[in-house]
């Protein structure tokens, strides 16, 4: 079964320092990998995903995720963030059970201060 | 605009009164399925549905239906509603089934409340 970890439930920074929230998955194979982002009130939305073409994925918003098979991790960053990227952050694995599925993580709550 | 809806928004309502959640989509996506989010345990598919007339459980089916009459349509019912189906619901929609390649565009989720 895939599953995936986040391993931070709350991640605090100050507006224009770098962004880092943490991804390692668990799979048999080489998976595919997302990170969904929610804004308060609001849908999810796709940020990024890997499928297995280029290791360091570029997402929209200044995003950027790198696969590392070595260390089964696919952690989120941005070099600055900035007061609207405050959201909750979700890694995703799509599994197959007979049918495909999106595995979530438990997300991860990006506070961004002036 | 493509867009998955979703109604109503917000839901307060007491044990056992049956509701119906719609969820609705113009992009003409094969592939539906609800999510609920509850604090601490992500998102949790509850069923899922690979075209009309063709349903299936997720992970947390218990005291849910769905039906799916048409491709654009697929309302979540709760029959006996009960406190611990208070939750943050999700629909969502895909071209294909290969979720590896098909992106799944969510709806602005209904927050449901039962008493």
């Amino acid at each position: 079964a895939q599953s995936v970890t986040q391993l931070d439930s709350h991640v605090s920074v100050s507006e224009g320092t770098p962004v880092l929230l943490r991804c390692n998955y668990s799979s048999s194979y080489s998976p595919s990998l997302f990170w969904y982002v929610q804004h308060p009130n609001k849908g999810l939305q796709l940020l990024l995903k890997y499928t297995s073409a280029a290791t360091l994925v570029k997402g929209i918003n200044g995003f950027e995720a790198e696969f590392k098979k070595s260390e089964t991790s696919f952690h989120l960053t941005k070099p600055s963030a900035h007061m609207s990227d405050a959201a909750e952050y979700f890694c995703v694995v799509p599994e197959w059970t007979g049918f495909q599925k999106l595995v979530f993580g438990t997300g991860t709550r990006l506070l961004v201060s002036p | 605009e493509a867009q998955v809806t979703q109604n109503p928004r917000y839901l307060i309502t007491v044990t056992g009164k049956k509701l119906t959640v719609t969820c609705s989509q113009n992009m003409n996506h094969e592939y539906m399925s609800w999510y609920r989010q509850d604090p601490g345990l992500g998102l949790r598919q509850i069923y899922y549905s690979m075209n009309v007339e063709v349903t299936d459980k997720g992970d947390v089916p218990e005291g849910y239906k769905v039906s799916r009459k048409e491709k654009r349509n697929f309302p979540l019912i709760l029959e006996s509603p009960s406190p611990n189906q208070t939750s943050l619901y999700f629909c969502a929609s895909s071209l294909g089934r290969t979720l590896s390649y098909n992106e799944q565009f969510f709806g602005p989720g209904t927050r449901l409340t039962v008493l």
